[in-house]
């Protein structure tokens, strides 16, 4: 297996401008999750889907973020327009659904906006 | 925000000694996981205790929990440099749908 898969693993770009950040989950698991790690807020809990469907997006900090989900193998992080606030690890996460007793991470997604 | 958090920040300790991690939440649980991280990487599941579990072992690893002081403890034994990693508990939301990660604490292992 080859584990949740994430791209870019690095991604520098001028405030502004539109990221897209990109998450294939593990084959079987319809539980996805998006989080933002930075050393002032550790670990925030973005957004998360089950089943294609997003759940609960309150973690999203604006509306400058969105997030979709269109099939099961696949999502996305957009943030447009970026902002160097921004600047942090994306990291996306899968499970399988139910009771969730384990989360997979991905590598995550440096991002740095200046 | 319903983050936990770990305590202490960071920890340094000699190879062979014994590590201790805490955590502390604050909503209802229905369980409680630790990870790992080392750095530059994602997170792995390290451990799982239950609401109705009071201590868990898996190796090296000792968890306890506390849900009357919402809290838990993760003990590290006889640690190696290659436990070096920032470690998180996670809490689910009641409904076990959702994670929420505290701060995390920063070990040290020093050969």
């Amino acid at each position: 297996d080859a584990g949740v898969i994430q791209s870019p693993r690095h991604e520098v770009t001028e405030m502004g401008q539109e990221v897209t950040l990109r998450c294939k989950p593990i084959s079987g698991h319809n539980s996805l999750f998006w989080y933002r790690q930075t050393m002032m807020r550790g670990l925030e809990l973005l957004i998360y889907f089950n089943n294609n469907v997003p759940i609960d997006d309150s973690g999203m900090p604006e509306d400058r973020f969105s997030a979709k989900m269109p099939n099961a193998s696949f999502s996305t992080l957009k943030i447009q327009p970026s902002e160097p606030r921004d600047s942090a690890v994306y990291f996306c996460a899968s499970a399988t659904s139910g009771v969730h007793e384990k989360l997979f991470f991905g590598s995550g997604t440096q991002l740095s906006v200046l | 925000s319903q983050q936990g958090e770990e305590d202490p920040q960071a920890l340094s300790i000699q190879e062979g000694e014994n590590a201790t991690m805490n955590c502390s939440y604050k909503t209802s649980i229905n369980n409680l996981q630790w990870y790992r991280q080392n750095s530059g990487r994602g997170l792995v599941h390290l451990i799982l205790i239950r609401s109705n579990e009071r201590e868990k072992h898996s190796g090296r690893l000792r968890v306890t929990l506390d849900t009357s002081k919402k809290s838990s403890s993760l003990l590290i034994t006889a640690s190696r440099a290659a436990d070096t990693a920032s470690y998180f508990c996670a809490t689910g939301d009641g409904t076990g749908n959702q994670f929420y990660f505290g701060t995390g604490t920063s070990l040290t292992v020093i050969p």
